[in-house]
């Protein structure tokens, strides 16, 4: 089992560009979530999926901000445009199921807005 | 919504000694509670869980206790090794499996 597999690792990009942060949950998990960590605000839910489904995005910061699952082996998070502020690192995790099930999150993408 | 407090913020312990992080939550209908080891530069990393019928969970040198009355559970690490040190975050979740961390506590044995 490879784990939640997350792509890039690292970002780098200019204020006001696109980022898409790429998400790949382990085979068979039916539940995907996309967490923020900063310093100042720790671990954020920011979406989460359940089946391919958005169940909740009330997390999601602002309109800048998208997530897609197009199937049950993918999903992206998009930032367009980027802003400074938006550096953090970006965690996917999936479950076995909704109901109380314990995480396997992925490695993290450490995003850098300059 | 839930919330969560995790404290304290930062522990420092001499190896071999006991370290006990204590979290709140407000909302009665939670049911679930795990904790996360996060060492530096890496992903959290789920070490020990409770549900909401059990006091108690014990692995190894980590357990958690749960009072549902008071709504608050600890983790307990006992004989502490310098692998211990981490950033240990605990989590609340109701329904929907949709966690919601505490804050973390920074953990530091000391050989």
């Amino acid at each position: 089992d490879a784990g939640v597999i997350q792509s890039p690792r690292h970002e780098v990009t200019e204020m006001g560009q696109e980022v898409t942060l790429r998400c790949k949950p382990i085979s068979g998990h039916n539940s995907l979530f996309w967490y923020r960590q900063t310093m100042m605000r720790g671990l954020e839910l920011l979406i989460y999926f359940n089946n391919n489904v958005p169940i909740d995005d009330s997390g999601m910061p602002e309109d800048r901000f998208s997530a897609k699952m197009p199937n049950a082996s993918f999903s992206t998070l998009k930032i367009q445009p980027s802003e400074p502020r938006d550096s953090a690192v970006y965690f996917c995790a999936s479950s076995w199921d909704l109901y109380n099930y314990g995480y396997t999150f992925g490695s993290g993408t450490r995003l850098t807005v300059v | 919504g839930e919330n969560v407090e995790q404290h304290p913020s930062t522990l420092s312990v001499q190896e071999g000694d006991s370290a006990v992080i204590k979290c709140t939550y407000s909302d009665s209908a939670s049911n679930y509670f795990p904790w996360y080891k996060q060492e530096l530069g890496k992903r959290p990393q789920l070490i020990i869980d409770i549900r909401s019928n059990v006091g108690e969970k014990k692995d190894q040198r980590i357990a958690v206790t749960l009072n549902k009355t008071a709504k608050h559970f600890s983790l307990h690490i006992t004989e502490t090794q310098p692998e211990d040190s981490a950033v240990y975050f605990c989590a609340v979740s109701g329904g929907y499996n949709k966690l919601i961390f505490g804050a973390g506590t920074r953990l530091a044995v000391h050989p």
